[in-house]
C-alpha cells in the first residue's frame, strides 16, 4: 500500500534560518504532491502543489522540490519567523479522487 | 478563512450512539471530501462526493456514510459510535471532481469525543 513518511520528530530552528522538511513516499508514483500547513485545532491550509514534471516550485518564502527518482519532496521556508511555527503536512494523489496525507512534521521557530 | 464551515465545532457522544456532522462548502465548489484526523496523525480519507454522488471511499466501515445536497453542502453520518471514532473530522471542498490535482479548502473541523 502507499506509504508517506515525514519526520516524526519536531524541527526546532532559530528565527531567520531556513527550515527544511522532508516527505518520502513508497509504492506509488503520484502525479502531484501538495503541502499544507495546520495549526492546532484547525483544518489544514493549502500552501503549494507541485506536479511530477516540475522539479521545483516557489511561492514567496516557500520552496518545494519533487524528486520522482528518490521518491522525495523537500519543503523549505527561508527567513523563518515564529509565525511559521505549525505542523506541515505532505499529501499525495492516488490517481483521481483520493489524496493521502502524511502524519506531518511540527516546526518550532524560536525568536 | 476558507469559506468552508463545519458544525458543530465540538461534540460529545456516548458509545453506540449516532452522529451527524455538517459541512457547507465554498461557493462554486462541487466536490466535498471528508477526513478523520486522530491526534498526532495526518488526515485519513473517508469518502468524497461529487455532484451529489459518492465517487470514492477510503478504508472505513459502512457505518460511516454521507450525503451531498444540491447546493453541494454535505453531511457525514456515523452509526454505532466506538471509542476509536474520537477524532477531528475535517471537510474539504474543491472544484476538482474526479480530478484530484486542485487545491482543497478545509473547514475548521468538528472535534468528536466518544465516551
Amino acid at each position: 500500500s502507499q506509504k508517506i513518511e515525514q519526520n516524526s520528530e519536531a524541527l526546532n530552528i532559530q528565527e531567520g534560518k531556513t527550515a527544511t522538511l522532508t516527505c518520502n513516499y513508497t509504492n506509488y508514483s503520484p502525479a502531484y504532491l501538495q503541502w499544507y500547513r495546520q495549526d492546532p485545532g484547525r483544518g489544514p491550509v493549502f500552501l503549494l502543489l507541485i506536479r511530477e514534471n516540475e522539479k521545483e516550485k516557489r511561492k514567496e518564502r516557500l520552496k518545494v522540490t519533487f524528486d520522482t527518482t528518490l521518491k522525495q519532496s523537500l519543503f523549505h521556508i527561508t527567513a523563518s519567523q515564529p509565525a511559521d511555527s505549525a505542523t506541515y503536512l505532505c499529501a499525495l494523489d492516488t490517481g483521481g479522487f483520493k489524496t493521502i496525507f502524511g502524519a506531518g512534521t511540527r516546526l518550532f521557530v524560536k525568536a | 478563512e476558507t469559506g468552508v464551515t463545519q458544525s458543530p465545532t465540538h461534540l460529545i457522544k456516548t458509545r453506540g450512539q449516532q452522529v451527524t456532522l455538517r459541512c457547507s462548502s465554498q461557493s462554486g465548489h462541487n466536490t466535498v471530501s471528508w477526513y478523520q484526523q486522530a491526534l498526532g496523525q495526518g488526515p485519513q480519507f473517508i469518502f468524497q462526493y461529487y455532484r451529489e454522488e459518492e465517487n470514492g471511499r477510503g478504508n472505513f466501515p459502512p457505518r460511516f456514510s454521507g450525503l451531498q445536497f444540491p447546493n453541494y453542502s454535505s453531511e457525514l453520518n456515523v452509526n454505532a459510535l466506538e471509542l476509536d471514532d474520537s477524532a477531528l473530522y475535517l471537510c474539504a471542498s474543491s472544484q476538482g471532481g474526479l480530478k484530484g490535482d486542485t487545491e482543497a479548502f478545509f473547514g475548521q473541523g468538528t472535534r468528536l469525543t466518544v465516551v
